[in-house]
C-alpha cells in the first residue's frame, strides 16, 4: 500500500517556468489537498478537492492551479514560477466524512525557484 | 476562521526528562479535532496524537499525552521520558469535524522546534 505519493521530490525552476507537482493516492480517498510549508509559518492550505471534478481554493491559492479528473490524482500546477513559491509542498488525503479522520501526508516536494 | 498559535519557537530538554509544548487555538466551532504532528529533519509529517473535542478524557499514546482544556482553548503536548529520536519540529493543528467546505482542512500552528540533548 503506497499511501500518498508525490513527485518530484526535488526541483529547481527558473523564474517564469511552469511545472506540475504530481500527487497520487491509492486509498480511494475522496478528500485531497495541497499545503506549502515556509519557515516560521507552519503549513498553509493552497487548494483542496472533495472529490473528482470538485476543487476549491485554500488560504494561499494565487499562482497555483489544480484539477481533479480522477479520485487517485491531484496535480498542482505552477503556471509561471516566482521566487516567492520556493517552498516545501505537501499533498494530503483523507477518506470521506464518516469513514475515518486520519489524514495521510506525502513525503513532500522541495521546490526552489531561482 | 480558525487560528492556531504555538508560542514557543524552540524548546530543549535533557534525555529521559519531561517536556510540555504549548498550543492555543481560536474557533467558534463546537465539534473539531486537534492534532499534534511531528516533523523530523526528513520533513515527513508524522501524526503523534489526536484529540476529539467532544471527548473529555485526554488522549494518550505511549510517552505522549495531551492536556486538552476546551473552555480555555488550550491543547498542550507532554512528552515523557524524552528520547533523542524525539528531536523534531512539532506542529499543533485544528480540523473542523463536520460541515461543508471546511471539512478536512487542517489549520496549523507555526511549529515548535524540540531538541533533546543527551
Amino acid at each position: 500500500n503506497a499511501g500518498v505519493t508525490q513527485t518530484p521530490k526535488f526541483q529547481v525552476l527558473k523564474t517564469g517556468q511552469s511545472m506540475t507537482l504530481q500527487c497520487a493516492q491509492d486509498m480511494n480517498h475522496e478528500y485531497m489537498s495541497w499545503y506549502r510549508q515556509d519557515p516560521g509559518m507552519g503549513l498553509r492550505l493552497i487548494h483542496y478537492s472533495v472529490g473528482a471534478g470538485i476543487t476549491d481554493q485554500g488560504e494561499v491559492p494565487n499562482g497555483y492551479n489544480v484539477s481533479r479528473s480522477t479520485t487517485e490524482d491531484f496535480p498542482l500546477r505552477l503556471l509561471s514560477a516566482a521566487p516567492s513559491q520556493t517552498s516545501v509542498y505537501f499533498c494530503a488525503s483523507r477518506p470521506q466524512q464518516g469513514r475515518g479522520n486520519t489524514i495521510y501526508f506525502g513525503e513532500g516536494s522541495w521546490l526552489t525557484v531561482v | 476562521a480558525q487560528t492556531v498559535t504555538q508560542s514557543q519557537p524552540e524548546m530543549s530538554v535533557q534525555e529521559a526528562e519531561t517536556v510540555t509544548l504549548s498550543c492555543t487555538y481560536d474557533t467558534s466551532e463546537n465539534n473539531y479535532y486537534l492534532f499534534w504532528y511531528k516533523q523530523p529533519p526528513s520533513r515527513q509529517m508524522i501524526l503523534v496524537i489526536r484529540q476529539e473535542a467532544y471527548k473529555q478524557q485526554n488522549a494518550t499514546e505511549n510517552r505522549f499525552s495531551v492536556n486538552f482544556q476546551k473552555a480555555a482553548k488550550s491543547f498542550s503536548l507532554k512528552i515523557s521520558d524524552s528520547q533523542l529520536g524525539d528531536t523534531a519540529m512539532y506542529f499543533c493543528a485544528f480540523m473542523k469535524l463536520f460541515g461543508g467546505t471546511s471539512y478536512g482542512k487542517l489549520t496549523f500552528g507555526q511549529g515548535t522546534i524540540l531538541t533533546v540533548h543527551p
